[in-house]
């Protein structure tokens, strides 16, 4: 099967300009998930999708960052404006169930897009 | 919120050598998974151990819930398994709460 498709690869923009990052899950799979990975620490977990609604954005800087998933497929994070502490690699992960559990073997449960690697200078 | 500790930070081995990393983590969960992150960034889902023992070839984990635990053991290393070795736990919101990972350079 096709994996989460992520794009763009990179991105480099100065602070106060806008990004956006598109992401597009395995089909079928109703859970769809932003991580934000900075240098040398492990992912943190931005934004959490239920089909096309939220359910947990507590960890979304709201002043800047927006997300959003038209028809629970494709979801689009926004970067508006960027300051140089965003330069990070922003991850999406899907998964069949809201638990990611699957039948818990090796390669299924959460899936991960190959990242944006943003920039900001 | 759950913390999660991993152990070493950095690993340096011959290839052939065995090694084991270790995942503490501060709470009950419900998920626990090992990921590995190549050097193209790229996140492979390992293992789903919330409890127990599974083995893939060269790959084993090993999760003690009740003491809030979880091991990585990699036999015969080899530089394809370069990288950083994430644990992740799901106290039971669905989301996973990441470690800060192990690297990991395998040399020939």
């Amino acid at each position: 099967e096709a994996g989460v498709a992520q794009s763009p690869r990179y991105k480099i923009i100065e602070k106060r300009q806008s990004v956006a990052f598109w992401c597009n899950p395995i089909s079928g799979h109703a859970t769809l998930y932003w991580y934000q990975q900075i240098l040398g620490q492990g992912p943190k977990l931005l934004i959490q999708f239920q089909n096309n609604g939220v359910v947990d954005d507590s960890q979304l800087p709201k002043d800047r960052f927006s997300a959003e998933r038209l028809k629970g497929v494709d979801s689009t994070l926004k970067i508006q404006p960027a300051k140089l502490e965003d330069s990070a690699v922003y991850l999406c992960a899907s998964s069949l169930d809201a638990g990611g559990s699957g039948t818990g073997g090796a390669g299924y449960g959460y899936t991960f897009g190959s990242g944006t690697r943003l920039t900001v200078v | 919120g759950i913390q999660v500790e991993q152990s070493p930070p950095d690993l340096i081995l011959q290839e052939g050598a065995n090694s084991t990393l270790r995942c503490n983590f501060s709470d009950s969960v419900n998920n626990l998974q090992w990921f590995h992150q190549n050097p193209w960034g790229q996140l492979i889902n390992l293992f789903y151990i919330p409890s127990g023992t599974k083995q893939n070839g060269r790959l084993s984990a090993t999760t003690v819930a009740t003491e809030r635990y979880s091991l990585l053991y990699i036999s015969s290393s080899q530089t394809t398994d370069s990288g950083v070795y994430f644990c992740a736990v799901d106290s039971g919101s669905y989301q996973l709460t990441f470690g800060k990972g192990t690297k990991l350079s395998v040399i020939p």
